[in-house]
């Protein structure tokens, strides 16, 4: 699976939309992105996740540059619950492939700040 | 809502004793997934499942750590000994692989285990 790098911390203010970069340089064209958070001492939890089109759904945006080189979370409203590590992830999406794993990496730590 | 169940929560040990950690995956999954997280690491996979086979379990110390699936609705991480550096909160994770599903994977609450 392509690795990944994100930004180690960034700060949003509440209500804010905050804008989360990845970039996934040697993706390769079955690979999807996927973002999932992690708030404190909890499991992660998937967010969202796209192969080439712009996605959204009741969490979030997600937009993937056309070369898919990188991409974007978007949490439009950011609130003091969204404090969280995100991580970015590249994943192969093929059933019978056994390498599809999930590897997550270090994260970005949001502070939504009030 | 359906969810991943682990035992125990919280487990203290000493040194050299087992431990076995349980998790109950998503009625109807196909595929789980044990992960450690410490601060210094982060989250590590150490084991992959799918239909209750192991297909990749490489970054478990297969010394001390085995995993496995005795039915479709248990999962079982086993340390024996444990030692210090063990000391973790170990997350177990489901999700459904098909032809036509996006492979989104549901964490459970973890295990954080202590070794002294």
């Amino acid at each position: 699976d392509a690795k990944t790098t994100q930004p180690p911390s960034m700060d949003c203010a509440e209500g804010r939309a905050a804008n989360l970069p990845c970039n996934h340089s040697t993706i390769s064209g079955n690979e999807y992105v996927y973002w999932y958070r992690q708030i404190h001492s909890q499991g992660p939890q998937y967010i969202i996740h796209g192969l080439k089109n712009n996605e959204t759904n009741e969490m979030a945006s997600l937009i993937i540059t056309e070369d898919r080189k990188s991409s974007t979370l978007i949490l439009p409203h950011a609130t003091l619950r969204d404090t969280a590590v995100y991580y970015c992830i590249v994943r192969v999406e093929v059933v019978w492939d056994t390498g599809n794993q999930f590897y997550f990496g270090t994260g970005t730590s949001l502070t939504v700040i009030p | 809502d359906a969810r991943v169940t682990q035992t125990p929560r919280h487990k203290v040990t000493e040194m050299g004793q087992e431990v076995t950690m349980r998790c109950q995956p998503i009625l109807g999954h196909n595929t789980v997934f044990w992960y450690r997280q410490t601060m210094m690491q982060g989250l590590e996979l150490l084991a992959y499942f799918r239909n209750r086979a192991p297909l990749d379990d490489s970054g478990m110390p297969k010394d001390r750590f085995s995993a496995e699936m005795p039915d479709a609705t248990l999962a079982t991480l086993k340390i024996q000994p444990s030692e210090p550096r063990d000391s973790a909160v170990y997350f177990c994770a489901s999700g459904l692989v098909t032809g036509a599903n996006t492979g989104e994977l549901f964490f459970g609450e973890g295990s954080r285990l202590t070794v002294l």
